[in-house]
């Protein structure tokens, strides 16, 4: 069965400590992993798409990083208004596109 | 931000009624996606389209059915709706699916409340 576990399930930080959000998966075939950010009462916001076992995608204090059964996001000193629920999604090869959801981590970063 | 609008943005319902959400995007494109999302639960896949009148089911799709007349509007709707389809629904819009790299864009959701 194809599965998507995200670890941990909360995170708090303190404004400018540095940490990592872990995606493992377990799929039949991957054809991406995506990283997602949502805020309360919005739907889920495109950061990365991650493609072969090595890439790494960075944007502003972000960095997502592939291997073959997991990803990380890096988070570099983080400010409060990174505070949100991150989401990974294995896309399956094959698929029209369906993606598998982690059920996301909460991070909070306090000032 | 991509032009997907969710309506309506929040419904409170009885047992039993039927309900139709809908899914309008302004970008044209392809692939449309209806998920779920629960406490506890990731987003789940309900239906999705590849096309007018192109539609197939996801991994929760019992108790639902969907609609796609027109490439900008993808409607869901719940024959007669039950308390455990209260949750938040989420629309999603893709250029390609699976066939390229293009993500899925979401809109920012509908909550149901089923009485």
């Amino acid at each position: 069965e194809d599965q998507v576990t995200q670890s941990p399930e909360a995170l708090r930080l303190q404004e400018g400590e540095s940490s990592s959000l872990n995606c493992s998966y377990t799929v039949s075939g991957l054809r991406g992993l995506f990283w997602y950010r949502q805020d309360p009462g919005k739907g889920p916001e495109f950061l990365f798409t991650l493609y072969s076992a090595g890439e790494e995608k960075e944007k502003e204090r972000l960095k997502a990083t592939l291997t073959k059964k997991e990803s990380f996001l890096h988070i570099t000193a983080p400010k409060p208004e990174d505070s949100a629920t991150y989401l990974c999604a294995a896309q399956i090869r094959g698929s029209q596109g369906n993606l598998i959801f982690g059920k996301g981590t909460k991070l909070s970063v306090k000032p | 931000d991509a032009g997907i609008t969710q309506s309506p943005r929040h419904k409170v319902t009885e047992t039993g009624t039927p309900v139709t959400l809908r899914c309008h995007q302004t970008e044209n494109h392809r692939y449309m996606y209806w998920y779920r999302q629960d406490p506890g639960h990731g987003l789940r896949l309900i239906h999705y389209s590849y096309g007018v009148k192109d539609t197939d089911k996801g991994e929760v799709s019992d108790g639902y059915s969907v609609s796609r007349s027109k490439t900008e509007d993808f409607l869901l709707t719940l024959e007669s709706a039950t308390s455990s389809q209260t949750s938040v629904y989420f629309c999603a819009i893709s250029a390609q699916g699976g066939h390229s790299n293009q993500p899925q864009h979401f809109g920012d959701g509908t909550r149901l409340s089923i009485l």
